[in-house]
């Protein structure tokens, strides 16, 4: 039982390039997020997915989609990289979105020169 | 504007000493307020949650009191080690179908032995 994986750990891009993040959890949640990480600013939701088939904004949209490709894996897309989106990202799932606890993936640690 | 604070400045301890960390909120209305613990390179682990109607939790050594009226939430450690040295995050829901946590910058706490 692995909980939640991210792939990959560190990636380093230069400005407009793309590349996507991946994540798979294997507890049978319903419910998966994308945060990320900046040092004084704390975690910020970027996309969600309530469940199978559903995606919705978070509070940091821009620049970025998401793909919710089955129950499993929840991916995150950066299509044009920004300096202002190096970060350290963080993939979340829970078994419901709501009062219920989130397990957190290991990070990727994103760096856009 | 909303508002999430803990206290950016970090917590020494010393060993088998409570400690004591503040989560105040600013113009939000949560459900729910749960409380993360964040090591070093790593993904944030749940630790307690607590909704409006309950003023107090506990798990083992841990204890988190939440307070409306105040907008506060204090989260201890009785007791504490230097194992438990950590960055704890604070995070409540976001928006009023509750779909979405709101984090805290987090505090780091140090104990010494």
């Amino acid at each position: 039982n692995a909980g939640v994986t991210q792939t990959p750990k560190f990636q380093v891009l230069k400005t407009g390039q793309s590349m996507t993040l991946q994540c798979a959890q294997d507890m049978n949640h319903n419910s998966m997020y994308w945060y990320r990480q900046d040092p004084g600013m704390g975690l910020r939701l970027i996309y969600y997915s309530a469940s199978e088939g559903t995606t919705d904004k978070g509070e940091v949209p821009n620049g970025y989609n998401v793909s919710r490709l089955n129950k499993r894996e929840f991916s995150l897309r950066l299509e044009s990289a920004a300096p202002s989106q190096t970060s350290v990202y963080f993939c979340a799932s829970s078994s419901q979105t709501g009062a219920y606890e989130q397990y957190f993936g290991p990070g990727t640690r994103l760096t856009v020169t | 504007s909303q508002k999430i604070e803990q206290n950016s400045e970090a917590l020494n301890i010393q060993e088998g000493k409570t400690a004591t960390l503040t989560c105040n909120y600013t113009n939000y209305s949560p459900a729910y307020l749960q409380w993360y613990r964040q090591d070093p390179g790593r993904g944030p682990v749940f630790l307690l949650l607590i909704r409006e109607n309950e003023k107090e939790k506990r798990k083992e050594r841990l204890k988190v009191t939440f307070d409306t009226t105040l907008k506060q939430s204090l989260f201890h450690i009785t007791a504490s080690q230097p194992a438990d040295s950590a960055t704890y995050l604070c995070a409540l829901d976001a928006d009023s179908a509750g779909n979405m946590l709101t984090f805290g910058g987090g505090t780091r706490l140090m104990v010494k032995p």
